[in-house]
């Protein structure tokens, strides 16, 4: 079947525009994440959706930052007022069942963020 | 949160040849994992180990886990030139996994 599917591949914004990432996980995920990674780095995690709900969305590094999973499937990440520092990889992955416990997490191949 | 620290930062090895990268964590954990990424493209899961767990294998892979020294190493056997990758350990606390730097493989032909 599919995999994590994330659009678009590579985004190019100017500084201070907005800008929505796409994710669709896999058909019948529960568990939904975003993580954040910058060149040369781990992934650093962002937010977790289970189902429409957000459960976690702590490492979202500022208010600017906006997540959204509103039928349990495709979610969305927002950026408004891009800065700079905002140019990274951006990854979506998603899990089969609730909790994150035991279970391995299937990545999309990311969406490259570059802000100009 | 805590996160793994791999070791080294890079290795470079001929094909046929061994390669161990090594995790250190600093809290107690439920679960490790190893990941695989090749360069842009997302990660890919190799293997989970447990915290009652000493080691496991997955083919070519070998991890094991000593929860008394905080340590965890992924043994990569026989490498080829197609394990040129990012493998990263990542740590579960609360709803999040954290990932470490990770370990540049470079196997060359």
């Amino acid at each position: 079947g599919a995999g994590v599917s994330q659009s678009p591949r590579y985004k190019v914004a100017k500084r201070g525009q907005d800008v929505a990432l796409r994710c669709d996980p896999i058909s019948g995920h529960v568990s939904l994440f975003w993580y954040q990674q910058a060149l040369g780095q781990g992934p650093e995690f962002l937010t977790y959706f289970q189902n429409e709900a957000q459960l976690d969305k702590s490492g979202l590094p500022s208010d600017r930052f906006f997540a959204e999973r509103p039928e349990g499937s495709v979610s969305t990440l927002k950026i408004q007022r891009t800065q700079q520092e905002d140019s990274a990889v951006y990854l979506c992955a998603s899990s089969p069942l609730m909790g994150v416990s035991f279970q391995p997490q299937h990545f999309g191949d990311g969406t490259r963020l570059s802000i100009l | 949160s805590q996160q793994g620290e791999e070791d080294p930062q890079a290795l470079s090895i001929q094909e046929g040849e061994n390669a161990t990268m090594n995790c250190s964590y600093k809290t107690s954990i439920n679960n490790l994992q190893w990941y695989r990424q090749n360069s842009g493209r997302g990660l890919v899961h190799l293997i989970l180990i447990r915290s009652n767990e000493r080691e496991k294998h997955s083919g070519r892979l070998r991890v094991t886990l000593d929860t008394s020294k905080k340590s965890s190493s992924l043994l990569i056997t026989a490498s080829r030139a197609a394990d040129t990758a990012s493998y990263f350990c990542a740590l579960l606390s609360g709803s999040r996994l954290t990932f470490g730097e990770g370990t540049q493989l470079t196997v060359n032909p």
